[in-house]
This record gives structure tokens, sequence and C-alpha cells, in this order.
């Protein structure tokens, strides 16, 4: 089974804080993907990342960075956490290839910026 | 622009009425489509995707999805809904390729069961 695992399930942190969210696959996966979902958004993809040290902005980007230095690894960062950044985060990966690639999920982390 | 849409953001059924969760997508060319779903607090699910052959796709707990070309949609069925189906689900379009394959959401179907 493939297995996506993220650090944390609960995060509560101050604005202004830097905030690390990490994320590991044990699929060998090229692929790997961070969203955050709100409530009637859905989904949206904030980075991905095709290769170590490979990445390519989402859709929403701005006010995060992603870090991607070993393959099973990807880190998604807030430089510096602000209220608007409260928000379940979730990350993925797939492998590389068709665009039909199945995308397996973590667990989510449920992030709370005070 | 490439989209999906899904109409109803909040479906109550009752337990083994039959259900159908509606999906529109906007794609210009064949489209790779999947139905997620999300059990509260957890992460995101594989139930079933459609790549191409037969447009009438089986999946994982009973449901199926049937992919229309002429009406650009993705539809989700059960023919008996029980209380565990209770969950969000999302339906999405694959995009791009090799190394920039990525999936398009919806904004999600919050289903709700009743008793």
């Amino acid at each position: 089974d493939v297995k996506v695992t993220q650090s944390s399930r609960y995060l509560v942190k101050r604005t202004g804080e830097k905030v690390f969210l990490e994320c590991v696959q044990d699929m060998d996966h090229e692929n790997m993907f961070w969203y955050r979902q709100d409530p009637g958004l859905g989904l949206r993809l904030i980075y991905f990342s095709y290769d170590v040290k490979m990445k390519e902005k989402g859709d929403i980007p701005e006010g995060y960075s992603v870090s991607r230095e070993k393959k099973e690894r990807f880190s998604l960062i807030l430089e510096s956490a602000s209220t608007n950044q409260t928000s379940m985060y979730l990350c993925a990966s797939s492998l590389i290839g068709r665009k039909g690639e199945t995308q397996y999920f973590g667990p989510g982390t449920r992030l709370l910026v005070l | 622009a490439q989209s999906v849409t899904q109409p109803d953001i909040h479906i109550t059924v009752s337990e083994g009425a039959s259900l159908e969760l509606r999906c529109n997508y906007s794609y210009g060319a064949t489209p790779y489509l999947f139905w997620y779903v999300q059990s509260p607090g957890q992460g995101l699910q594989l139930l079933l995707k459609y790549f191409s052959g037969d447009t009438l796709v089986q999946g994982i707990k009973g449901f199926e999805a049937e992919f229309k070309r002429s009406q650009s949609s993705f539809n989700l069925r059960k023919p008996s809904v029980h209380w565990s189906d209770a969950a969000e689900y999302f339906c999405a379009v694959g995009v791009g390729g090799g190394a920039t394959n990525k999936l398009i959401f919806g904004t999600g179907t919050l289903l709700a069961v009743q008793p």
C-alpha cells in the first residue's frame, strides 16, 4: 500500500512564526504536491515537485515556499504565518507520467494561526 | 480554461436510497477523470477513475461513474447508500502530463446519510 504521512495532524502557531509542514511518501513517487483545503473552495494546489530540488508553482503559491532535498520528502514552509493561512493542508504523491496518474494523499494537517 | 464543477454543495439521502453526485468538467482534450472521497478528518481516497474505453467505470465501495462526453459529465452513483458513505466527495480532472501532470478538483459535495 502507498503510504503518505504528514508530520502533524494538528498545529497551532502564532502570526509571524515560521512554520514547516513535512510530508513523506514510501512509494518512490517522482511527483509530490501540496494543497490547501478550505470549505466551499475544494482543494487548491500550492506547489508541486517532479524531482529532487525541482518545484513548480501551483495556483496559490503566495506566502508559501517548498523544499525537496530527498525524493521521499516534500516540505511546505510558511515563512511568516498569517491568520489567512489557517487551513487544512494536504500532501499527495504520484508517479510521473500521464495526466491520469492517481494521486495518493496523506491524512492532512489542520493548521490554526492565531 | 480547465475546470470542474460540482453543482451540489450538500446532499442528504436516506440509508438504502440511491445516490447520484453530479460532476461537470471543462477540458479541451480527452479527459482523465477521478472521484475521490474524504471521510471526516481524513485525507482523500480514490474511489474510481476513467481513462478511456468503457464509459461506465466501477470503483470501490460499490460506487460507479458514467462518462458522458456529449454532456461533459462524470456523475457518481451508488444504488444503495450506507451510513458509512457519509463523507465529502470530490471530482477531479487530470491535466498536463509527464513532469507536470496535475489534478484540478471541484469544490466538493458533502453527503449526509439519514437513518
